[in-house]
């Protein structure tokens, strides 16, 4: 079941805070976030686990909520660089196969 | 290393002509995986490998689409035979392992049916 990605576009001025919330009605296992630009591939950004493991790019956070099921990127001080589409993947430990979110459109502006 | 590499990168054909698309993964990566990406439907997973052997390919839309991995470092997905709704970016990516790292994704290779 495709996790449900919030908001599902927003847009800042160069320097502000975002957060992209990523919610699934069924027990996670992993999350992982990648960012899109259009007409390009996807680019990893971290992989969250159960249990408290992260992996990813250290000028990017995030949390994973297990009991809620659900995690968070944070993008502070945001850069024109940050623009693009962001979507989340989901896993429930069982098969290798992540579900993807519908994405998250950031739009910085100077 | 180079990353993954796809080819074509744009393939523009017509209604029930074979269609298919390669990849080359990162040498090393013992995962390899297909996606498919439209509007309408997102991101979506069609088959993986693991060590050239696929493990999923339950995504796979029907049995027009085929895919396989002959060596570690080769992979295609045919589709065949090809219809309009099959117009989408899909996209190959590896890994070293699915909890371990990244998915590195290629360029992708963008399909247009007539």
């Amino acid at each position: 079941q495709q996790p449900v990605q919030s908001p599902q576009a927003v847009i800042l001025r160069e320097g502000e805070d975002a957060v992209i919330n990523c919610s699934s009605s069924k027990a996670l296992y992993s999350v992982h976030w990648y960012r899109q630009k259009h007409g390009e591939a996807p680019v990893f950004l971290m992989i969250l686990l159960k249990g408290g493991e992260q992996k990813g790019h250290e000028k990017i956070s995030a949390s994973f909520n297990e009991k809620k099921q659900q995690s968070s990127l944070y993008l502070t001080a945001s850069q024109l660089s940050y623009s693009g589409t962001y979507f989340c993947g989901t896993d429930r430990g069982s098969n290798y196969q992540l579900i993807w979110g519908a994405g998250t459109k950031l739009i910085i502006k100077p | 290393d180079a990353g993954v590499i796809q080819s074509p990168r744009h393939e523009v054909t017509e209604m029930g002509q074979e269609v298919t698309l390669r990849c080359k993964p990162i040498s090393g990566h013992d995962y390899l995986f297909w996606y498919r990406q439209t509007m309408m439907r997102g991101l979506e997973l069609l088959i993986y490998f693991n060590n050239n052997v696929p493990i999923d390919d339950s995504g796979m839309p029907e049995d027009r689409f085929s895919a396989k991995m002959p060596n570690a470092s080769f992979s295609t997905l045919k589709i065949q035979p090809s219809e309009p709704r099959d117009s989408a970016v899909y996209f190959c990516a590896s890994s070293e392992g699915f909890y371990t790292g990244e998915l590195f994704f290629g360029e992708g290779s963008r399909l247009t049916v007539l």
